[in-house]
């Protein structure tokens, strides 16, 4: 059955490293969000791309994180330079959005990252 | 702003037990929606329902219900005979409007569940 893709599913680095998380939503869904769960934070959005255009990205640090959608297939969390702060499993999940409807999201299964 | 709050941190309970997970919300929106997720220990967060705010009417699916009552801004979780597999962490979660048809999650903070044999 359809399901969103990430990779990779773990990613140990060390502090100043460049990282960049992959996301494949699922076939024709058009919104794809990037969150970030934490033990203290809880989960935050970070980037919402609606058919590939970023709609929403106010919850992303934006001196050192980046969100892309380069296709429809594939959508890029980058963060550079990375922090032990940035610690956390990021989730990508994406959902059909249709004007006058909110529809369920979808989550990918997440990646774990770890800075040290 | 929007808000949830899911103000059981942990639960405990034994097999086959009734357990109910609260969650009020507040919003500015007139038109908005309500979700329920599951996370188990695999981490993957697993959709459970959507309800819109002009449907009051409460849902059951399987061992599963859901009782909205827009007058307390509650949309409050139920699960019957309680099993092991049930063990997770559950979020309740409401959309905010954004703007023409974009709109955002915002979640709580979840509740784990734990499911004793």
């Amino acid at each position: 059955d359809a399901r969103v893709t990430q990779t990779p599913r773990d990613k140990v680095t060390e502090m100043g490293q460049e990282v960049t998380m992959r996301c494949q939503p699922i076939l024709g869904h058009n919104t794809v969000f990037w969150y970030r769960q934490t033990m203290m934070q809880g989960l935050e959005l970070l980037a919402y791309f609606r058919n590939r255009a970023p709609l929403d990205d106010s919850g992303m640090p934006k001196d050192r994180f980046s969100a892309e959608m380069p296709d429809a297939t594939l959508a890029t969390l980058k963060i550079q330079p990375s922090e032990p702060r940035d610690s956390a499993v990021y989730f990508c999940a994406s959902g059909l959005g249709i004007s006058g409807r909110v529809n369920e999201q979808f989550f990918g299964p997440g990646t774990r990252l770890t800075v040290l | 702003a929007q808000k949830v709050t899911q103000a059981q941190t942990e639960i405990s309970v034994v097999e086959k037990e009734d357990v109910t997970l609260d969650c009020v919300y507040e919003t500015r929106d007139t038109t908005y929606y309500l979700f329920w997720y599951k996370q188990p220990p695999s981490g993957e967060l697993v959709f459970l329902i959507r309800r819109n705010s002009f449907d009051e009417q409460n849902e059951i699916s399987g061992r599963y219900s859901w009782n909205f009552q827009k007058s307390t801004s509650s949309f409050n979780f139920t699960i019957t005979a309680s099993q092991v597999v049930d063990s997770a962490v559950y979020f309740c979660a409401l959309s905010e409007a954004l703007g023409g048809s974009n709109y955002k999650l915002t979640f709580g903070k979840g509740t784990l569940l734990t499911v004793n044999p």
